[in-house]
């Protein structure tokens, strides 16, 4: 079975300031999406970035970018220039590529980024 | 003009009570999906339909029965209500099951049984 961790329960960051969110995986296929979901106090849950396996080149949406290492199993999200909107719980997320059962998201524990001033 | 939207948002009942959560999606999506959030924002997922059709059915209790009247809907009922069934409640929709199909989530439904 696939596993999902996430070994920060909580970081923090300052306005304007980068910070790295850790994830790593578990699965025997070689095929699969990996994603972080950002979930405000709001509830609402946000897909923030996504990676397709077999891509080599890491995914990077503005300021979010992810450090996608297959061979180790490692999905890092970094957000760069830190804003307060981004203070939230982020949860990483793996899906196997096939159809079907395989279509569920398998969510790590989850992150919650606090962001000072 | 909400994609995925759930009812009610909050809801709050006894113990052995049943009570229904309700699901729709106006995206055209073909599969949808329930997850179940605890107290420490854990998400798994407990239910998938695509077509209609139960793909996914996760160790679940078989107190927690999931409806899909048709393709947009996607109902969750809950019989003999227990405290341990106490969690955030989410229903999700993808368009297909396969490929890089971004899954869409409702704001939640917050269960509280006492």
């Amino acid at each position: 079975a696939q596993t999902v961790t996430q070994s920060q329960p909580e970081m923090s960051v300052q306005e304007a300031e980068t910070v790295t969110l850790s994830c790593t995986y578990d699965t025997s296929e070689s095929d699969y999406y990996l994603f972080w979901y950002k979930q405000p106090p709001s509830r609402q849950m946000i897909l923030v970035i996504r990676q397709e396996a077999y891509k080599q080149q890491n995914a990077t949406e503005n300021r979010f970018s992810v450090n996608f290492q297959k061979a180790a199993k490692s999905f890092s999200l970094k957000i760069s220039d830190s804003q307060l909107g981004d203070a939230a719980m982020y949860f990483c997320a793996y899906r196997a590529a096939y159809t079907g059962t395989a279509s569920k998201l398998t969510f790590g524990t989850g992150t919650r980024l606090q962001v000072t001033l | 003009d909400t994609a995925v939207s759930q009812t009610p948002k909050y809801l709050v009942t006894q113990m052995g009570n049943d009570k229904s959560i309700k699901c729709e999606q106006n995206l055209g999506h073909d599969t949808m999906y329930w997850y179940k959030q605890d107290s420490k924002k854990f998400l798994k997922i407990m239910f998938s339909y695509n077509n209609k059709e139960l793909i996914i059915n996760e160790t679940v209790p078989n107190r927690f029965s999931p409806k899909s009247p048709d393709k947009a809907h996607l109902n969750l009922h809950i019989n003999s209500l227990e405290l341990g069934d106490s969690a955030v409640y989410f229903c999700a929709s993808s368009q297909g099951t396969g490929e890089l199909n971004e899954q869409y989530f409702g704001p939640g439904t917050r269960l509280t049984v006492t």
